[in-house]
């Protein structure tokens, strides 16, 4: 069974603080991995994707890979009280492009004003 | 650009009855996407099309949930009888065919809910 585990939270931060997402998976062939933020009563939207072991940076937001340990993070720095939102972490297979993305059950982040 | 269609955006019907759920992908897009999602199980995909032709149906539920691509415009998903656990929000996603970095558009979604 492919899966994806988050923390379903609530992880309450500070703002002005770096939020730590955290999400493993089972499956060492997935190829690209995937953040998206849905706000209460939207639909998912993309943050960042990384295929790459290391760092991903795109402002405020840092992406972590490290597929030995199957490991993906998200940093958000400096929260805003905006970034409230549950973030779900997606990844995609070897398949190629057209392949559709198993999602972790999302952790639901709080930024305290 | 319009985005990802869907209709309707809210549907209430009773256990028994037929629902169909609508999603216009996104123009130029070749890939579409048919998710599921309830507090219970997060976000599931249900089945996927690649240039009209589903690809893997695997997370259709069972055989009450049918899903069409008749042009590349135009995509159905059916539940008929429909059950109260299928009460969920429906969203469609479609993406242009390429690599494996493919970003993924959701639509608003579709929240069902059956009496």
């Amino acid at each position: 069974q492919k899966e994806v585990e988050q923390n379903s939270g609530p992880l309450s931060v500070p703002e002005g603080a770096i939020a730590s997402l955290n999400c493993t998976y089972s499956d060492r062939g997935s190829q690209s991995f995937f953040w998206y933020r849905q706000y209460s009563g939207k639909s998912p939207e993309l943050i960042m994707f990384i295929y790459s072991n290391g760092d991903k940076e795109d402002g405020r937001f840092t992406a972590q890979l490290n597929k030995a340990s199957q490991y993906v993070s998200l940093l958000i720095r400096d929260s805003q009280p905006s970034d409230s939102a549950t973030y779900l972490c997606a990844w995609r297979g070897s398949g190629g492009g057209a392949d559709g993305l198993t999602f972790g059950k999302g952790t639901h982040l709080i930024i305290q004003p | 650009d319009a985005g990802v269609i869907q209709s309707p955006r809210h549907e209430v019907t009773e256990m028994g009855q037929e629902v169909t759920l609508r999603c216009k992908p996104i123009s130029g897009h070749n890939s579409l996407f048919w998710y599921r999602q309830t507090m219970m199980r997060g976000l599931e995909l249900l089945i996927y099309f690649n240039n009209n032709v589903p690809i893997d149906d695997s997370g259709m539920p069972e055989d009450r949930f049918s899903a069409k691509m008749p042009n590349a415009s135009f995509s159905t998903l059916k539940i008929q009888p429909s059950e109260p656990r299928d009460s969920a929000v429906y969203f469609c996603a479609s993406s242009s065919e390429g690599t494996h970095l493919d970003t993924q558009y959701f639509g608003p979604g579709t929240r069902l809910t059956v009496l």
